[in-house]
């Protein structure tokens, strides 16, 4: 089945730096490239997504990237604020694992004042 | 709409007793799912469901067994719990072309088995 490593497993920025999460997946037909943000004590809720397709997408101070050659993809955020301080996921869809989201291990960011 | 809801919030179970974690959703999704979250593992898919009538295994599945009645319902039963059962759990549900756009996540169960 499909493998997905994440790293860091925990990153702390200091206020106003940018932050980079990678996630590398196994199954190279995968095709959906999903991040999610957990709040302490909260549900994942989805922040940004990429499709196959597309190489780079980019919504306000986040943005992910996708390298289909490498099977790997980033979280991109800029201008960290501390509300950013979260645990991310990635997660990965499609090809031979059709039907099933998988997910990285998350990794703990910690915005400092 | 209520969204994703799921009861108990919080469970305390004896090791080997059973006991039905309730989900429901009102969007009319077609995919659900089960999750369970320990700390460094990430989610880890336990069961899912395409659709009423269809149900298929995770990552996780021993120790669990689930059932699509209807679109809106998808419960999670442990049949005899037992501590590796303490986790984290959430339902989830989606829409899509693949069923894996958006996925929504309800509030969780935390459950404790001694």
């Amino acid at each position: 089945g499909e493998n997905v490593e994440q790293h860091p497993s925990t990153l702390s920025v200091q206020e106003g730096d940018s932050a980079v999460i990678k996630c590398t997946y196994s199954d190279s037909a995968s095709n959906y490239f999903p991040w999610y943000k957990q709040e302490l004590g909260k549900r994942p809720q989805l922040i940004i997504d990429i499709r196959s397709n597309v190489g780079e997408k980019k919504d306000q101070r986040i943005a992910v990237t996708l390298n289909k050659t490498a099977k790997h993809f980033s979280l991109h955020i800029t201008e960290t604020q501390p509300e950013d301080s979260a645990v991310y996921f990635c997660a990965v869809a499609g090809g031979t694992s059709y039907g099933k989201l998988t997910f990285g291990q998350g990794t703990i960011l910690t915005v400092h004042p | 709409n209520a969204g994703v809801t799921q009861t108990p919030k919080f469970q305390v179970l004896k090791t080997g007793q059973s006991m039905t974690l309730q989900c429901a959703q009102d969007m009319n999704h077609e995919y659900m799912s089960w999750y369970r979250q320990d700390p460094g593992m990430g989610l880890r898919l336990i069961h899912y469901s395409v659709g009423a009538g269809i149900t298929d295994q995770g990552e996780v599945p021993n120790g669990y067994n689930v059932s699509r009645s209807t679109t809106e319902d998808f419960p999670l039963r442990l049949l005899s719990a037992a501590p590796s059962q303490t986790s984290v759990y959430f339902c989830a549900s989606s829409y899509g072309l693949t069923g894996w756009e958006t996925q929504y996540f309800g509030p969780g169960t935390r459950l404790l088995v001694l």
